[in-house]
């Protein structure tokens, strides 16, 4: 069965503190593994789609790394902006439209 | 370029009754996919139209339907509302690479 699963559920920081977020995903035939972040109340938030293993992408503080069975998102010296709850999910390639999503990490930073 | 529109971002029903919720995508979108997204399941894929033809399906029973206009907008539909469909329900459109979502609409069953 194909499956996201994220790593930690929630993830408090204090501001300045860098972390990583894990992702590790079993989708027969992957053809994209993308992040978002969703804030309360809205819709989640294209960040990144990576498409083979070693890809690596940056947006401010912010990189997505992806491997055969997992990615990661590294956040680097986080601000409080950054509390989010992030999500990765993974397309099977059949189309653009079935994404299958991992049930977030809640992001906190504190200033 | 407007972002993924829904409407209407608030809806409160009762049991038994049926819903109809509308999604227009970015202008040049032809895919447009739908998710419910609850606190205990996360999100989960309903459905996706491609040129006005459902092109994927989720797990969902037959209650959940939709349908796709030839300006791309979409609507979903469920009948025979049931406590359970109480979340959020999302919409997402895309092109090449990437989905894009709207802010939801937040149905609330009594």
């Amino acid at each position: 069965e194909d499956q996201v699963t994220q790593s930690p559920e929630a993830l408090r920081l204090q501001e300045g503190e860098s972390s990583s977020l894990n992702c590790s995903y079993t989708v027969s035939g992957l053809r994209g593994l993308f992040w978002y972040r969703q804030d309360p109340g809205k819709g989640p938030e294209f960040l990144f789609t990576l498409y083979s293993a070693g890809e690596e992408k940056e947006k401010e503080r912010l990189k997505a790394t992806l491997t055969k069975k997992e990615s990661f998102l590294h956040i680097t010296a986080p601000k409080p902006e950054d509390s989010a709850t992030y999500l990765c999910a993974g397309g099977d390639g059949g189309s653009q439209g079935n994404l299958i999503f991992g049930k977030g990490t809640k992001l906190s930073v504190k200033p | 370029k407007a972002g993924v529109t829904q409407t209407p971002r608030y809806l409160i029903k009762t049991r038994g009754q049926q819903v109809t919720l509308s999604c227009s995508p970015i202008s040049g979108h032809r895919s447009v996919s739908w998710y419910q997204q609850t606190p205990g399941q996360g999100l989960q894929f309903l459905f996706e139209y491609f040129s006005e033809t459902q092109r994927n399906k989720g797990n969902f029973p037959g209650r959940f339907s939709g349908r796709q206009f030839s300006n791309s907008r979409s609507e979903m539909n469920v009948s025979t509302l049931e406590l359970g469909d109480s979340a959020l329900y999302l919409c997402a459109s895309s092109l090449l690479r990437g989905q894009f979502f709207g802010p939801g609409t937040r149905l609330t069953v009594l």
